[in-house]
C-alpha cells in the first residue's frame, strides 16, 4: 500500500511569492491534515480536511489556505511568503471514524520550503 | 488550551543504555496520548499510544504508561540500539477531534 506522497520535496522561494504544496493520501483515507514543523515552534497544526470540507483550522494567518479534492488529494497554499514561513510542511492522512478516530496519523516525508 | 511539554534534547546514550524521555501534558478531560518517532529523512510514524488512564502502550521495546494523576506519559526503553537514533515526539488528542498537539521533540543519538 503506497504511503502519503508529498510534492515537491524541496523548494526555494523569495519573499512575497506564493507557493502551493500537494499531498496524496493513502488510498481509502478521506481525511488529510497539514502541520508546519520548525526548529523553534516544533509541529503546529495548520488545518484538517474531510470530504472536501475544512473541519478544523489552527492559529495561522489567512495567508495559509488549503483545499481538498474529490479524490481526497489536498493542496495547501501560502501567499505573500515571509522569511518565517521557512519550514518543513507535513501532510498526514488517516482513516476516519465518527469519534475522532484512533489518532494514528500517517505522515508523508514533507515538503521543505526555504524562503529567501 | 492543550499543551505538551517534553524534555529538551539532544540526548546522547551509549548502546544498551536505559532511556527515559519525559512528557507531561495539560488538557481538559481525558485525551489520548501518543509517541511518534521521526527517523532521519523520513516522516513521522506512530510508535505507541494509550487511550485511557493507566493504559500502557508498547512497541519495539519502548513503553509508556498514561498517568492521569501526574499528567505524564514518559517514554522508556531498557536497552537502546543505534537504530533507535531519531527524534521522538509526545502528542495528545482530544476525543472527537482529529487534531494532534505535539511536544517540541527530543532528539536521541545512540552511539556504539
Amino acid at each position: 500500500k503506497a504511503g502519503v506522497t508529498q510534492t515537491p520535496r524541496y523548494l526555494i522561494k523569495t519573499r512575497g511569492q506564493q507557493v502551493t504544496l500537494s499531498c496524496s493520501p493513502i488510498s481509502g483515507h478521506r481525511s488529510v491534515s497539514w502541520y508546519q514543523q520548525t526548529p523553534g515552534q516544533g509541529l503546529q497544526f495548520l488545518f484538517e480536511y474531510f470530504s472536501e470540507t475544512q473541519r478544523n483550522k489552527g492559529n495561522f494567518p489567512g495567508r495559509f489556505s488549503g483545499r481538498q479534492f474529490s479524490n481526497s488529494r489536498s493542496e495547501m497554499n501560502v501567499s505573500t511568503l515571509e522569511l518565517g514561513d521557512s519550514a518543513l510542511y507535513l501532510c498526514a492522512s488517516h482513516p476516519t471514524s465518527g469519534s475522532g478516530g484512533t489518532g494514528e496519523l500517517f505522515f508523508g516525508e514533507g515538503s521543505r520550503l526555504t524562503v529567501l | 488550551g492543550n499543551s505538551v511539554t517534553q524534555m529538551e534534547g539532544p540526548v546522547t546514550l551509549s548502546e544498551e543504555a536505559f532511556l527515559t524521555i519525559n512528557c507531561t501534558y495539560t488538557a481538559t478531560g481525558y485525551p489520548s496520548l501518543f509517541w511518534y518517532v521521526q527517523y532521519p529523512g523520513e516522516g513521522l510514524q506512530l510508535l505507541l499510544k494509550a487511550t485511557k488512564a493507566d493504559d500502557k502502550g508498547s512497541n519495539k521495546g519502548f513503553e509508556a504508561t498514561y498517568r492521569k494523576e501526574t499528567t505524564s506519559f514518559h517514554l522508556e526503553k531498557g536497552s537502546v540500539q543505534v537504530s533507535d537514533s531519531a527524534v521522538y515526539f509526545c502528542a495528545l488528542k482530544q476525543a472527537g477531534s482529529y487534531q494532534l498537539t505535539f511536544g517540541k521533540g527530543t532528539k536521541l543519538s545512540v552511539i556504539p
